[in-house]
């Protein structure tokens, strides 16, 4: 069965400071990956995804993941963080029986000033 | 569009009371599914639905129960609601079921079980 590990549950970093939040999976097959964002009060939001092709993937809100097989990783990455990207990140692998997402369980990500 | 629609957005109940919670959309979708969101747990999927008439369990189906008589609506009941169904409920839905797809989310119920 798939699973995705996301080792931090809580990161904090100052505003314009790089950002790293890890995310790691266990799949069978050839993963589909997302990254998902969710602001205080509200749905998930899709921030970027990946299923082949190019391993390095831009997203919105200046976001991006790369995808390395050996690791069996899929971070995402910013470089200068904003105060508006304090949210909770979930990472997600999508599963072939059950056409659903299943999802770590979040890193929460704190900008000071 | 509207998107993903919830009602209610936080409901308290006692034990052993039923409700429905609500989910619509009005982008045509095929596929919608609902997700609970437990501290520390990331979301957990708990019925799918791949088309009107069609539903099917995830990973966390008991207690709940689902139909889906249109395309645009997917209700989730609770028949009789114990203190370890209190969470944050999520609809999702996505144009089908493909694995690449993106997954579209309503704002979520918060619901309290006493």
């Amino acid at each position: 069965a798939q699973s995705v590990t996301q080792p931090d549950i809580h990161i904090t970093v100052s505003e314009g400071a790089s950002l790293e939040l890890r995310c790691n999976y266990s799949y069978g097959a050839t993963p589909y990956l997302f990254w998902y964002v969710q602001s205080p009060g509200q749905g998930l939001q899709l921030l970027l995804k990946y299923f082949s092709g190019d391993t390095l993937v831009q997203g919105i809100k200046g976001f991006e993941a790369e995808f390395k097989r050996s690791q069996s990783s899929f971070n995402l990455r910013k470089p200068s963080v904003h105060w508006s990207d304090a949210a909770e990140y979930f990472c997600a692998v999508s599963s072939t029986g059950r056409r659903a997402l299943t999802f770590g369980s979040g890193t929460r990500l704190q900008v000071q000033p | 569009n509207a998107g993903v629609t919830q009602t209610p957005k936080f409901q308290v109940l006692k034990t052993g009371q039923s409700m429905t919670l609500q989910c619509a959309q009005d982008m045509n979708h095929e596929y919608m599914s609902w997700y609970r969101q437990d501290p520390g747990m990331g979301l957990r999927l708990i019925h799918y639905s791949v088309g009107a008439g069609i539903t099917d369990q995830g990973e966390v189906p008991n207690g709940y129960n689902v139909s889906r008589s249109t395309t645009e609506d997917f209700p989730l009941r609770l028949l009789s609601a114990a203190p370890s169904q209190t969470s944050v409920y999520f609809c999702a839905s996505s144009p089908t079921q493909g694995r690449g797809e993106t997954q579209y989310f309503g704002p979520g119920t918060r619901l309290l079980v006493l």
